[in-house]
């Protein structure tokens, strides 16, 4: 499984923009780059998910280098609720997911 | 919004004792999976299952698991003698709605198991 490398911790302000950076220099052709987050208490909740091209959605946008090698997650108004880890994941179309260590945002108030 | 089910939430059972935690994907879904998370560790890939039967598991997955769908809402996990290690959070998902791609998984609130 190809590997992400994500900073262990993030912290934002209420309010304001989060990017999450995920680093995959090892992407082939075929991998998907996902995200998921895990609430405190809480089962893992996609977030979203791209190819090569950028990819909005209500919950987040997606940005993705033109090599693919990186990637960053943005949460447009970070609120309390958006405290989780954040997890960048390379997906073989149809595979499994494989959980890394993630990314622990904290928002503070 | 549709949401997959677990129970129970919490389930402590003897060391040795058989377990089957209780999953109800969402209706339409057709590829279920167990994964699970010991506390402090990363979420683990145990098993995906399709069209009645395994597609992929891990080496987690041996002899002392097995999964079931036994009727059309239900999917279970069991543990046949259960360890000290198999203490965890046990979550089950399931994706890919008919006309679908199963990229997007939905995750239940997860069982936590505790082995005494």
């Amino acid at each position: 499984d190809a590997k992400t490398t994500q900073p262990n911790s993030m912290e934002s302000n209420e309010e304001e923009p989060v990017h999450l950076p995920c680093n995959h220099s090892t992407i082939s052709g075929t991998d998907y780059i996902h995200w998921y987050r895990q609430l405190p208490s809480q089962g893992p909740e996609y977030v979203i998910h791209g190819l090569t091209s950028n990819v909005n959605n209500r919950m987040a946008s997606l940005a993705i280098a033109e090599d693919r090698k990186s990637s960053t997650l943005i949460l447009h108004r970070a609120t309390l609720r958006d405290a989780a880890v954040y997890y960048c994941i390379l997906v073989i179309y149809g595979n499994k997911l494989v959980f890394g260590a993630g990314t622990i945002l904290r928002v503070k108030s | 919004e549709p949401e997959v089910t677990q129970t129970p939430s919490h389930q402590v059972t003897q060391m040795g004792q058989e377990v089957i935690l209780r999953c109800v994907p969402i209706s339409n879904h057709l590829y279920f999976y167990w994964y699970r998370q010991i506390l402090g560790q990363k979420v683990e890939f145990l098993v995906s299952f399709y069209n009645n039967e395994i597609s992929e598991k891990s080496e987690i997955f041996d002899d002392q698991f097995s999964v079931e769908r036994p009727d059309g809402s239900n999917f279970t996990l069991k543990i046949r003698s259960t360890k000290l290690e198999d203490s965890a959070m046990y979550f089950c998902a399931s994706s890919g709605a008919p006309g679908q791609t199963n990229e997007k998984l939905f995750f239940g609130s997860g069982t936590q198991l505790s082995v005494l």
